[in-house]
C-alpha cells in the first residue's frame, strides 16, 4: 500500500534553514508528482509547492518563492523541501502529498492529491 | 489565483442527519474539484474527485455534484465517523488552492 513518511521537523529559530524528507513507498515513485502542503495550527490546508515526476518542473506557492526548494531522488524514492530564512509564519505542519499525474498541468489538466503523510511540524521560534 | 470559499465553516448536525456543505470558486474550474476529509491530528483523506467522482473504499454516503462554480459535497446520514472537518480544493490551474474549511461537529 501506499506509504507516504516525513521527517525532519523541528524548532528552527528565525532565519535559519531546515530540510524536510517524505519517503515513498507502495508505488512507483518515479512516476508521479509530489507536492507540499502545509497547515499552521489550528488553520486551514495552504499549498507550498509541486514537482513534476522527473525533477525537471517544479513550482512554489508566492508566499515561499526564493526560500523553499523541492527536490527529489528517484533512485531514494524521497522527496525533500529545503526551507530557508524561515519565519515565524512558516510554523505549520507540513505534509507531503502525491500527485494523481505527473505533477505539472499539461494540456489544461492539473491533478489532485490521492495519498498523503502524516506530516512533520515545524516551529519557526526564538 | 482561485480562490475557494466554503459554507459554512461550521456545522452542527445528529447522526443520521442529511449534511450539505457548499463549496464556491472564484472562477470556473469545470468539474476539477476535489473534496478531502480531516480528522484532528491526521492527514486529509481524499473522498472525491473531478466533483462527483467516490474514491475507491470511500462510503458510498458521500457524494458531490456541481460545475462551473459552485460545488457540494453531501453526506446522506452522518455516522460517528463522519465528524470531522472538510476541504474543497481546486486542481484546476495552479496553484492549487482549498476552501478554508468545514467543521462538523456534533450537535
Amino acid at each position: 500500500q501506499v506509504q507516504l513518511v516525513e521527517s525532519g521537523g523541528g524548532v528552527v529559530q528565525p532565519g535559519r534553514s531546515l530540510r524536510l524528507s517524505c519517503a515513498a513507498s507502495g508505488f512507483t515513485f518515479s512516476s508521479y508528482g509530489m507536492h507540499w502542503v502545509r497547515q499552521a495550527p489550528g488553520k486551514g490546508l495552504e499549498w507550498v509547492a509541486v514537482i513534476s515526476y522527473d525533477g525537471s518542473n517544479k513550482y512554489y506557492a508566492d508566499s515561499v518563492k526564493g526560500r523553499f526548494t523541492i527536490s527529489r531522488d528517484n533512485s531514494k524514492n524521497t522527496l525533500y523541501l529545503q526551507m530557508n530564512s524561515l519565519r515565524a509564519e512558516d510554523t505549520a505542519v507540513y505534509y507531503c502529498a502525491k500527485d494523481k499525474g505527473v505533477g505539472y498541468c499539461t494540456g489544461g489538466v492539473c491533478y489532485y492529491f490521492d495519498y498523503w503523510g502524516q506530516g512533520t511540524l515545524v516551529t519557526v521560534s526564538s | 489565483d482561485i480562490q475557494m470559499t466554503q459554507s459554512p465553516s461550521t456545522l452542527s448536525a445528529s447522526v443520521g442527519d442529511r449534511v450539505t456543505i457548499t463549496c464556491r470558486a472564484s472562477q470556473s474550474i469545470s468539474s476539477w474539484l476535489a473534496w478531502y476529509q480531516q480528522k484532528p491530528g491526521k492527514a486529509p483523506k481524499l473522498l472525491i474527485y473531478k466533483a462527483s467522482s467516490l474514491e475507491s473504499g470511500v462510503p458510498s454516503r458521500f457524494s458531490g455534484s456541481g460545475s462551473g462554480t459552485e460545488f457540494t459535497l453531501t453526506i446522506s446520514s452522518l455516522q460517528p465517523d463522519d465528524f470531522a472537518t472538510y476541504y474543497c480544493q481546486q486542481y484546476n490551474s495552479c496553484p492549487w488552492t482549498f476552501g478554508q474549511g468545514t467543521k462538523v461537529e456534533i450537535k
